[in-house]
């Protein structure tokens, strides 16, 4: 069964420092990975995927992540934080076991950023 | 492009009403649809999913229940809600050969 850990229930940076949101994973088969953003009282946005292709996924807003199988992890980074960068985000593992595409989401970050 | 809405956007019942909540998706044909709900502090927690019309995979068993009449339509139901109902409720779609998830506005349900 995937599961997903993400380290950290609060993170805090100041406006322009860098962003590090930290998630680890399990999964039995390769996995597919993706990041949500969550505005108050909003919906889920997707922000980026890996889907077995390149290591290093770029997303919106400036975000990336790698991919480190050896870890088993996924971080979320920006090199530079905005106020507008505040919000919760999820990261989540897909199902690859041919169970049509459910996705294990982990419990959340969330990210203030402080003037 | 592809759009889904829920409405209502927020709701406020008494314990013991009944529940309908809806999910539309335009745009597309034969998605994936997914209800989920958002505890504060917990996560998302996968409730219903469907891969077409009339049929319902429940991931947890619990007071409530959904329904697909039509294929881009999903109804989220209950008979009698419980105080534990409360909560974000958010519904979701995905294309057959795609494989992340587009969510909708969510609605937010507050039982007294």
């Amino acid at each position: 069964a995937q599961s997903v850990t993400q380290l950290g229930s609060h993170v805090s940076v100041s406006e322009g420092a860098l962003v590090l949101l930290r998630c680890n994973y399990s999964s039995s088969v390769p996995p597919y990975l993706f990041w949500y953003v969550q505005y108050p009282n909003q919906g889920l946005q997707l922000l980026l995927k890996y889907t077995s292709a390149a290591t290093l996924v770029k997303g919106i807003n400036g975000f990336e992540a790698e991919f480190k199988k050896s870890e088993t992890s996924f971080h979320l980074t920006k090199p530079s934080a905005h106020m507008s960068d505040a919000a919760e985000y999820f990261c989540a593992v897909e199902n690859s076991g041919g169970s049509n595409y459910k996705l294990t989401f982990g419990k959340g970050t969330l990210l203030t950023v402080n003037p | 492009s592809q759009t889904i809405h829920q409405w209502p956007a927020t709701l406020v019942q008494p314990v013991g009403s009944p529940l309908s909540l809806e999910c539309t998706v335009e745009g597309t044909s034969n998605p994936n649809l997914y209800w989920y709900r958002q505890a504060a502090g917990r996560g998302l927690q996968l409730l219903f999913y469907s891969v077409g019309i009339g049929q319902i995979s429940s991931e947890v068993p619990q007071n409530l229940s959904a329904s697909r009449p039509q294929d881009r339509q999903f109804i989220l139901s209950s008979k009698k809600l419980l105080l534990s109902d409360s909560g974000f409720y958010l519904c979701a779609w995905s294309g057959l050969s795609g494989t992340e998830q587009f969510f909708g506005p969510g609605t937010r349900l507050t039982v007294l």
